[in-house]
């Protein structure tokens, strides 16, 4: 069974620019889950997807968005990216038998 | 949202057994107590999830005393390929606390 799968591994941007990143779940799962992990700190929720809808948001400001397609792949989208942007951008999808299940994440770096 | 405290680092040897405490003093009645391990640059993956008493898998033990305001995550054996940050999480669902985790290390 494949896992969750993200692109592009590492994406640079330049500041005020805009990143897009993409996350496809494990086959059956119809949620998705963006999180922000900065360097050395734990992870921070960002944002639910789930059946094509926005269901949650963490508290990030409306530059941080996203959507899922009828395929329940979804994308996060960064507009005006600042420097603290910086971060690793994971996403999750579950839950199952074995929690939440991670992929190996984006690592977007704002210059 | 109950917040956890763990060490920041430990320190083992391989073939060793390692204790993991995670105190959470403000656990709730439904919350349960999930621990994740996470490499660098990787997403972080499910070791093991226990409500009360004793949970095992084939990676991991986790004890959880009577009154649930602390949990420890046992590792036996370990090795090298071990050491990474291990993550105590205290509730239901995505929107979980996630501290900085316990950074351990695996010595020859």
């Amino acid at each position: 069974e494949a896992g969750v799968t993200q692109s592009p591994t590492h994406l640079i941007k330049t500041r005020g620019q805009q990143a897009t990143l993409r996350c496809s779940p494990i086959s059956g799962h119809t949620s998705v889950y963006w999180y922000q992990q900065a360097l050395g700190l734990g992870l921070q929720f960002l944002l639910w997807y789930d059946e094509g809808e926005e269901r949650n948001r963490g508290n990030f400001p409306p530059r941080f968005s996203g959507r899922q397609f009828p395929n329940y792949s979804s994308e996060l989208n960064v507009n005006a990216l600042e420097l603290e942007d910086s971060a690793l951008y994971l996403c999750a999808s579950g839950p199952g038998g074995y929690g939440y299940t991670f992929g190996s994440g984006t690592r977007l770096t704002v210059v | 949202l109950a917040k956890t405290t763990q060490p920041i680092s430990m320190d083992s040897y391989e073939g060793q057994e390692v204790n993991i405490t995670c105190s959470h003093n403000n656990i709730a009645t439904n919350d349960y107590i999930t621990w994740y391990q996470q490499f660098p640059s990787q997403g972080p993956r499910f070791i093991i999830q226990g409500y009360k008493t004793k949970v095992t898998n084939e990676v991991a033990s986790l004890f959880i005393p009577a009154d649930r305001k602390s949990s420890t995550l046992s590792l036996p054996r370990v090795s090298l390929s071990d050491t990474a940050v291990y993550y105590c999480l205290v509730g239901q669902g995505y929107q979980l606390i996630w501290g900085a985790g316990t950074k351990l290390i695996i010595k020859p």
